[in-house]
Protein backbone atom coordinates (compact mmCIF):
# COMPACT_ATOMS: atom_id res chain seq x y z
CA UNK A 1 0.00 0.00 0.00
CA UNK A 2 1.39 3.83 -0.24
CA UNK A 3 2.23 5.53 2.15
CA UNK A 4 1.14 8.80 0.54
CA UNK A 5 -1.53 9.50 -1.93
CA UNK A 6 -1.97 12.53 -3.34
CA UNK A 7 -5.07 12.26 -5.80
CA UNK A 8 -5.20 15.10 -7.98
CA UNK A 9 -2.54 15.07 -10.63
CA UNK A 10 -2.86 18.43 -11.18
CA UNK A 11 -4.83 21.61 -10.39
CA UNK A 12 -5.81 25.27 -11.43
CA UNK A 13 -6.85 28.02 -9.41
CA UNK A 14 -7.36 31.44 -10.13
CA UNK A 15 -5.10 34.25 -8.56
CA UNK A 16 -6.51 35.58 -5.15
CA UNK A 17 -8.61 32.75 -4.66
CA UNK A 18 -7.81 29.90 -2.37
CA UNK A 19 -7.29 26.23 -3.47
CA UNK A 20 -6.95 22.66 -1.53
CA UNK A 21 -4.43 20.31 -2.10
CA UNK A 22 -5.31 16.99 -0.97
CA UNK A 23 -2.96 13.96 0.88
CA UNK A 24 -3.83 10.97 2.36
CA UNK A 25 -1.62 8.89 4.39
CA UNK A 26 -1.30 5.62 5.85
CA UNK A 27 0.82 4.28 9.19
CA UNK A 28 0.38 2.14 11.94
CA UNK A 29 2.19 4.59 13.84
CA UNK A 30 1.28 6.67 16.77
CA UNK A 31 3.87 8.82 16.41
CA UNK A 32 4.45 10.48 13.36
CA UNK A 33 5.14 13.69 11.09
CA UNK A 34 3.59 15.10 8.10
CA UNK A 35 5.43 17.89 5.78
CA UNK A 36 4.54 19.42 2.43
CA UNK A 37 7.40 20.35 -0.14
CA UNK A 38 7.14 23.04 -2.59
CA UNK A 39 9.16 22.37 -6.06
CA UNK A 40 8.76 24.99 -8.56
CA UNK A 41 10.04 24.56 -12.10
CA UNK A 42 13.60 25.69 -10.91
CA UNK A 43 13.55 22.54 -9.51
CA UNK A 44 14.78 23.20 -5.80
CA UNK A 45 12.59 21.12 -3.14
CA UNK A 46 11.08 23.94 -0.67
CA UNK A 47 9.94 23.21 2.90
CA UNK A 48 6.21 24.76 3.65
CA UNK A 49 4.77 23.37 6.42
CA UNK A 50 4.84 20.13 8.84
CA UNK A 51 2.11 19.13 11.49
CA UNK A 52 3.07 16.45 14.07
CA UNK A 53 0.45 14.01 14.94
CA UNK A 54 0.53 14.97 18.58
CA UNK A 55 -0.30 18.32 17.52
CA UNK A 56 -3.59 19.59 18.36
CA UNK A 57 -4.04 22.63 16.06
CA UNK A 58 -3.61 22.39 12.57
CA UNK A 59 -0.32 24.06 11.18
CA UNK A 60 -0.28 27.46 10.29
CA UNK A 61 2.66 29.49 8.00
CA UNK A 62 1.80 32.55 6.66
CA UNK A 63 -0.75 31.84 3.66
CA UNK A 64 -0.18 27.86 3.91
CA UNK A 65 -2.23 25.90 6.26
CA UNK A 66 -2.83 22.46 7.08
CA UNK A 67 -5.94 20.45 7.69
CA UNK A 68 -5.17 17.79 9.56
CA UNK A 69 -7.71 15.31 9.84
CA UNK A 70 -6.70 12.52 11.93
CA UNK A 71 -9.29 9.88 12.01
CA UNK A 72 -9.32 9.99 8.09
CA UNK A 73 -5.65 10.22 8.34
CA UNK A 74 -5.52 13.02 5.68
CA UNK A 75 -3.45 16.40 5.72
CA UNK A 76 -4.66 18.55 3.32
CA UNK A 77 -2.62 21.85 2.57
CA UNK A 78 -4.57 25.24 2.11
CA UNK A 79 -2.72 27.85 0.20
CA UNK A 80 -5.07 31.04 0.87
CA UNK A 81 -4.66 33.79 -1.62
CA UNK A 82 -3.09 32.21 -3.99
CA UNK A 83 -0.54 33.82 -6.13
CA UNK A 84 1.43 33.34 -9.52
CA UNK A 85 4.56 32.55 -8.14
CA UNK A 86 2.75 29.43 -5.92
CA UNK A 87 2.82 27.74 -9.84
CA UNK A 88 4.77 24.27 -9.37
CA UNK A 89 4.66 21.16 -7.92
CA UNK A 90 3.52 20.18 -4.15
CA UNK A 91 4.74 16.91 -2.42
CA UNK A 92 3.53 15.52 0.58
CA UNK A 93 5.52 13.85 2.71
CA UNK A 94 5.37 11.46 5.83
CA UNK A 95 8.18 10.82 8.79
CA UNK A 96 7.19 7.66 10.82
CA UNK A 97 8.19 7.02 14.17
CA UNK A 98 9.72 9.26 17.07
CA UNK A 99 13.37 8.48 16.39
CA UNK A 100 15.48 9.18 13.02
CA UNK A 101 13.61 8.17 10.09
CA UNK A 102 13.19 9.20 6.26
CA UNK A 103 10.46 10.85 4.63
CA UNK A 104 8.24 8.98 2.53
CA UNK A 105 7.08 11.33 -0.69
CA UNK A 106 4.09 11.37 -2.49
CA UNK A 107 3.77 11.42 -6.44
CA UNK A 108 2.97 15.25 -5.84
CA UNK A 109 0.43 17.66 -7.80
CA UNK A 110 0.71 20.44 -9.80
CA UNK A 111 -0.35 23.43 -9.43
CA UNK A 112 -1.12 25.98 -11.63
CA UNK A 113 -2.15 29.96 -10.84
CA UNK A 114 -3.55 31.85 -13.71
CA UNK A 115 -4.17 35.85 -13.61
CA UNK B 1 22.72 31.32 4.84
CA UNK B 2 23.21 27.87 5.57
CA UNK B 3 22.43 25.53 2.03
CA UNK B 4 23.05 22.00 1.80
CA UNK B 5 25.60 22.08 -1.92
CA UNK B 6 25.53 19.68 -4.40
CA UNK B 7 27.99 19.15 -7.60
CA UNK B 8 27.83 18.60 -9.95
CA UNK B 9 24.20 20.75 -11.06
CA UNK B 10 24.28 18.75 -14.64
CA UNK B 11 26.05 15.91 -16.11
CA UNK B 12 26.12 14.30 -19.14
CA UNK B 13 27.60 11.28 -20.06
CA UNK B 14 27.48 8.12 -22.17
CA UNK B 15 26.48 4.62 -20.85
CA UNK B 16 29.16 2.56 -19.17
CA UNK B 17 30.91 5.74 -17.21
CA UNK B 18 31.76 6.32 -13.88
CA UNK B 19 29.65 9.34 -12.41
CA UNK B 20 30.31 10.73 -8.77
CA UNK B 21 27.89 13.12 -7.20
CA UNK B 22 29.19 14.70 -4.40
CA UNK B 23 26.96 16.57 -1.34
CA UNK B 24 27.56 19.19 1.14
CA UNK B 25 25.85 18.73 3.99
CA UNK B 26 24.61 21.74 6.62
CA UNK B 27 26.94 22.22 8.64
CA UNK B 28 26.22 20.40 12.51
CA UNK B 29 22.98 18.38 10.72
CA UNK B 30 23.41 14.87 11.86
CA UNK B 31 21.26 13.17 8.77
CA UNK B 32 22.37 12.92 5.12
CA UNK B 33 19.62 11.44 2.51
CA UNK B 34 19.83 10.12 -1.21
CA UNK B 35 16.72 10.58 -3.21
CA UNK B 36 16.22 10.13 -6.68
CA UNK B 37 13.17 12.12 -9.44
CA UNK B 38 12.09 10.70 -11.84
CA UNK B 39 8.71 11.72 -13.48
CA UNK B 40 7.82 7.91 -13.36
CA UNK B 41 8.98 7.01 -9.79
CA UNK B 42 8.73 10.22 -8.39
CA UNK B 43 11.05 10.80 -5.07
CA UNK B 44 13.08 7.86 -3.83
CA UNK B 45 15.26 7.12 -1.24
CA UNK B 46 18.63 5.62 -2.34
CA UNK B 47 20.49 5.79 0.90
CA UNK B 48 20.60 6.98 4.03
CA UNK B 49 23.12 8.62 7.09
CA UNK B 50 22.70 9.25 10.46
CA UNK B 51 26.35 10.28 12.34
CA UNK B 52 28.23 8.90 8.89
CA UNK B 53 27.25 5.48 9.69
CA UNK B 54 25.11 3.98 6.31
CA UNK B 55 21.28 2.98 8.06
CA UNK B 56 18.94 2.29 5.20
CA UNK B 57 20.39 2.01 1.35
CA UNK B 58 17.80 -0.77 0.37
CA UNK B 59 16.50 1.54 -2.02
CA UNK B 60 19.72 1.43 -4.10
CA UNK B 61 20.95 -0.91 -6.55
CA UNK B 62 23.51 -2.56 -4.58
CA UNK B 63 25.56 -3.64 -7.95
CA UNK B 64 26.17 -0.58 -9.86
CA UNK B 65 25.51 2.57 -6.91
CA UNK B 66 27.55 3.32 -3.90
CA UNK B 67 27.19 5.93 -1.18
CA UNK B 68 29.75 7.04 1.75
CA UNK B 69 30.38 9.94 3.94
CA UNK B 70 34.31 10.19 3.94
CA UNK B 71 33.74 12.83 6.95
CA UNK B 72 30.74 15.15 7.82
CA UNK B 73 31.30 17.64 4.94
CA UNK B 74 31.14 15.47 2.31
CA UNK B 75 28.25 12.39 0.72
CA UNK B 76 29.32 10.67 -2.35
CA UNK B 77 27.14 8.95 -4.52
CA UNK B 78 28.83 6.81 -7.38
CA UNK B 79 26.85 4.80 -9.95
CA UNK B 80 29.80 2.46 -11.92
CA UNK B 81 28.74 2.08 -14.66
CA UNK B 82 26.38 4.17 -15.21
CA UNK B 83 22.88 3.20 -17.60
CA UNK B 84 20.46 5.47 -19.46
CA UNK B 85 17.94 4.46 -17.19
CA UNK B 86 19.94 5.82 -14.06
CA UNK B 87 18.53 9.21 -15.98
CA UNK B 88 17.43 11.51 -13.58
CA UNK B 89 17.93 13.92 -10.86
CA UNK B 90 19.57 13.50 -8.02
CA UNK B 91 18.74 15.23 -4.25
CA UNK B 92 20.89 15.39 -1.36
CA UNK B 93 19.10 16.15 1.56
CA UNK B 94 20.20 16.54 5.12
CA UNK B 95 18.91 17.09 8.29
CA UNK B 96 18.70 16.96 11.87
CA UNK B 97 17.16 13.92 14.33
CA UNK B 98 15.29 14.02 17.35
CA UNK B 99 13.45 16.35 19.28
CA UNK B 100 13.68 17.87 15.75
CA UNK B 101 10.92 17.69 13.62
CA UNK B 102 13.10 15.75 10.92
CA UNK B 103 12.42 18.46 8.28
CA UNK B 104 14.72 17.65 5.53
CA UNK B 105 16.87 20.68 3.82
CA UNK B 106 17.48 19.43 -0.05
CA UNK B 107 20.54 20.86 -2.37
CA UNK B 108 19.15 22.14 -5.83
CA UNK B 109 19.92 18.77 -7.12
CA UNK B 110 22.07 17.18 -9.69
CA UNK B 111 20.40 16.38 -12.90
CA UNK B 112 22.17 13.08 -14.43
CA UNK B 113 21.53 12.08 -18.09
CA UNK B 114 23.28 8.99 -19.28
CA UNK B 115 22.80 8.10 -23.11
Amino acid sequence: AQKITQTQPGMFVQEKEAVTLDCTYDTSDQSYGLFWYKQPSSGEMIFLIYQGSYDEQNATEGRYSLNFQKARKSANLVISASQLGDSAMYFCAMREGRGYSTLTFGKGTMLLVSP
Amino acid sequence: DARVTQTPRHKVTEMGQEVTMRCQPILGHNTVFWYRQTMMQGLELLAYFRNRAPLDDSGMPKDRFSAEMPDATLATLKIQPSEPRDSAVYFCASGLGPPNTGELFFGEGSRLTVL
